[in-house]
């Protein structure tokens, strides 16, 4: 059965570099049929997809956030992860990652709350 | 602002059959028949219960039904359970992105 895990800080200051990582347990994240990505919550609101990307390393990212987002992929590991540049109290949410069939969120990590803060 | 529009709630009794709209454009739900349906109970990761407008995975309840027409997709219930009430959250493809409804509450009355 297919799992993934985030993981990563829980609290990151503004202006820094919000970091994640995503591990994929059950199935290869070499698998040509999925894309892998990230969605966020902020507490008490709506969804938001952040990106995706492909194994092969192609990406497509939120058009809002793109400025300040890199997803990467480490098919060695079964790995993907996300980076959130200048962060700021805004992007306080709960990070989601989750497997792609095309854009169809197929299956979704249990989330993990980042806040940002001082 | 989400690029989706959705009702923020919707009620209804036990047995009941209720319908939640998403309201896009032919850019996204109109133009395309990547409309998804997420169910979210409170505290929990968000579920896939409709995909490509109108198909449901294996093991969702056949009480859940999706359509489209024009640029508005819509999510039906039918014979409302308890266990129904939750967030759900619309979705649809547009230029390479993703974009989600802004989440409809469903109480059972």
């Amino acid at each position: 059965q297919l799992q993934l895990q985030e993981s990563g800080p829980g609290l990151v200051k503004p202006s820094e570099t919000l970091s994640l990582t995503c591990t994929v347990s059950g199935g290869s994240i070499s698998s040509s049929s999925y894309y892998w990505g990230w969605i966020r919550q902020p507490p008490g609101k709506g969804l938001e997809w952040i990106g995706s990307i492909y194994y092969s390393g192609s990406t497509y990212y939120n058009p809002s956030l793109k400025s300040r987002v890199t997803i990467s992929v480490d098919t060695s590991k079964n790995q993907f992860s996300l980076k959130l540049s200048s962060v700021t109290a805004a992007d306080t949410a709960v990070y989601y990652c989750a497997r792609l069939l095309t854009m169809i969120v197929t299956h979704w990590g249990q989330g993990t709350l980042v806040t940002v803060s001082s | 602002q989400s690029a989706l529009t959705q009702p923020a709630s919707v009620s209804g009794s036990p047995g009941q059959s209720i319908t939640i709209s998403c309201t896009g454009t032919s850019s996204d739900v109109g133009g395309y028949n990547y409309v998804s349906w997420y169910q979210q109970h409170p505290g929990k990761a968000p579920k896939l219960m409709i995909y490509e407008v109108s198909n449901r995975p294996s093991g969702v309840s056949n009480r859940f039904s999706g359509s489209k027409s024009g640029n508005t997709a819509s999510l039906t219930i039918s014979g409302l359970q308890a266990e129904d009430e939750a967030d759900y959250y619309c979705s649809s493809y547009t230029s390479s992105s993703l974009g989600f409804g802004g989440g409809t509450k469903l109480t059972v009355l």
